[in-house]
């Protein structure tokens, strides 16, 4: 079974700088998607970004980047130009292509910005 | 209007009673989700529906029975719950299950006492 990792409980950053959220995920398949979710106090998941397991090239959203390292199996979320309503929780999660197809999440990482 | 709009926000209720969490998605999708989110745990998935049919549930007990009378509409019921069953309750949907990107609601915040 799939498993995903976030060992950072919380974060805190300085707006307008930069920030890393880390997620490791263990799995023996090849092809799979890999997402991060933001979670407001609003409390709706919101999909931040979106990287496809085959495509090395890491994907990008406005400020939101991620860092896909398929070998070591690490998908990181930076946040550049940190803004106040950036602070949330931020999911890291995976998806199989075949088969059971449900999102596995991480345990979160609670994001504050500091003004 | 958010696309996933679920009911009610909040609840609260007793060991022995009965009462149902809706949710409605106005996006035209045909895949629906439960999930659970607990304080300090990864979001569970519960059940899954795929054209009004269901295609998933992981060992969920039977106090919790849910209900997909349309494409549009799923519902929750909740039965003698237990309060370890206290949690954040998520719906959300897909065009497809499997599909690369799921709406999510706001939940429903459920305690019981």
């Amino acid at each position: 079974a799939q498993t995903v990792t976030q060992s950072q409980p919380e974060m805190s950053v300085q707006e307008a700088e930069t920030v890393t959220l880390s997620c490791t995920y263990d799995t023996s398949e090849s092809d799979y998607y890999l997402f991060w979710y933001k979670q407001p106090p609003s409390r709706q998941m919101i999909l931040v970004i979106r990287q496809e397991a085959y495509k090395q090239q890491n994907a990008t959203e406005n400020r939101f980047s991620v860092n896909f390292q398929k070998a070591a199996k690490s998908f990181s979320l930076k946040i550049s130009d940190s803004q106040l309503g950036d602070a949330a929780m931020y999911f890291c999660a995976y998806r199989s292509i075949q088969g059971a197809q449900k999102l596995v999440f991480g345990q979160g990482t609670r994001l504050t910005i500091n003004p | 209007e958010t696309g996933v709009t679920q009911t009610p926000r909040h609840l609260v209720m007793g060991m022995t009673n009965k009462k149902s969490l809706k949710c409605e998605q106005h996006l035209g999708h045909n895949a629906m989700y439960w999930y659970k989110q607990s304080a300090k745990k990864p979001l569970e998935l519960m059940f899954v529906y795929s054209l009004e049919e269901r295609v998933e549930n992981n060992s969920v007990p039977s106090r919790f029975s849910p209900e997909c009378p349309n494409s549009s509409h799923l519902f929750l019921h909740l039965h003698t719950l237990q309060p370890e069953d206290s949690a954040l309750y998520l719906c959300a949907s897909s065009q497809g299950y499997g599909a690369t990107e799921a709406f999510f609601g706001q939940g429903t915040r459920l305690t019981v006492v």
